[in-house]
């Protein structure tokens, strides 16, 4: 049975750090990961979608990693901003079924001025 | 144009009451998904359906019957509502093994 964790729970930094989000999953024997972002009263955004025989994932300032041996990944953001002030939440496919996605509990970010 | 819309955005309504929520997507995906998030935001999957044909069904109170007149189009109602089905609902789709899942706004369902 897949499970997602992610830490930490939530993250306040001033703008312009680097940052590292990170997200472990159980069942290793994945097609691919998700990494999502979710504003506040809002739906869920793709950010990146890592296939499992890719390693990374590079979009814009954000660049997502997957290492299935392991059982983790990470989505590392750079130069943050105030915009990127969300919930990030990454998802596993459980049990090799690629359509049924099991999330994680997100990193709450918060990006000050 | 939205790509995965819900109606309604609110809902607010009587214990015992039954009410629905629809979804309906333009992406001409195949699979579309109810996910509730309950008030610790912990996001969890309820139902899927690929080609109006249920694919998952998560140990769901069967109070919750999802309906799919069409692929494009996948509806919730849920029967004699209860103060714990209070959450948010969101529908999503997908292409059958794309994996890349897209989301609606989100309908957030209250039960006094």
């Amino acid at each position: 049975k897949q499970e997602v964790t992610q830490i930490p729970a939530a993250l306040s930094v001033p703008e312009g750090e680097n940052l590292v989000l990170n997200c472990s999953f159980t069942d290793s024997a994945i097609y691919n990961l998700q990494w999502f972002r979710q504003d506040p009263g809002k739906g869920l955004t793709s950010l990146l979608l890592i296939q499992s025989s890719q390693r990374e994932q590079t979009s814009g300032r954000l660049n997502a990693s997957l290492d299935k041996s392991s059982g983790r990944s990470t989505l590392y953001i750079a130069a943050s901003q105030p915009g990127d002030s969300a919930t990030y939440l990454c998802a596993a496919p459980s049990g090799g079924n690629t359509d049924k996605l099991i999330f994680g509990t997100g990193t709450r970010l918060q990006v000050f001025p | 144009d939205t790509a995965v819309s819900q109606t309604p955005k609110y809902l607010v309504t009587q214990m015992g009451n039954d009410k629905s929520i629809k979804c309906e997507q333009n992406l001409g995906h195949d699979t579309m998904y109810w996910y509730k998030q309950d008030s610790k935001k912990f996001l969890k999957i309820m139902f899927s359906y690929n080609n109006k044909e249920l694919i998952i069904n998560e140990t769901v109170p069967n109070r919750f019957s999802p309906k799919s007149p069409d692929k494009a189009h996948l509806n919730l109602h849920i029967n004699s509502l209860e103060l714990g089905d209070s959450a948010v609902y969101f529908c999503a789709s997908t292409r059958q093994g794309a994996g890349e899942l897209f989301f609606g706004e989100g309908s957030r369902l209250t039960v006094l």
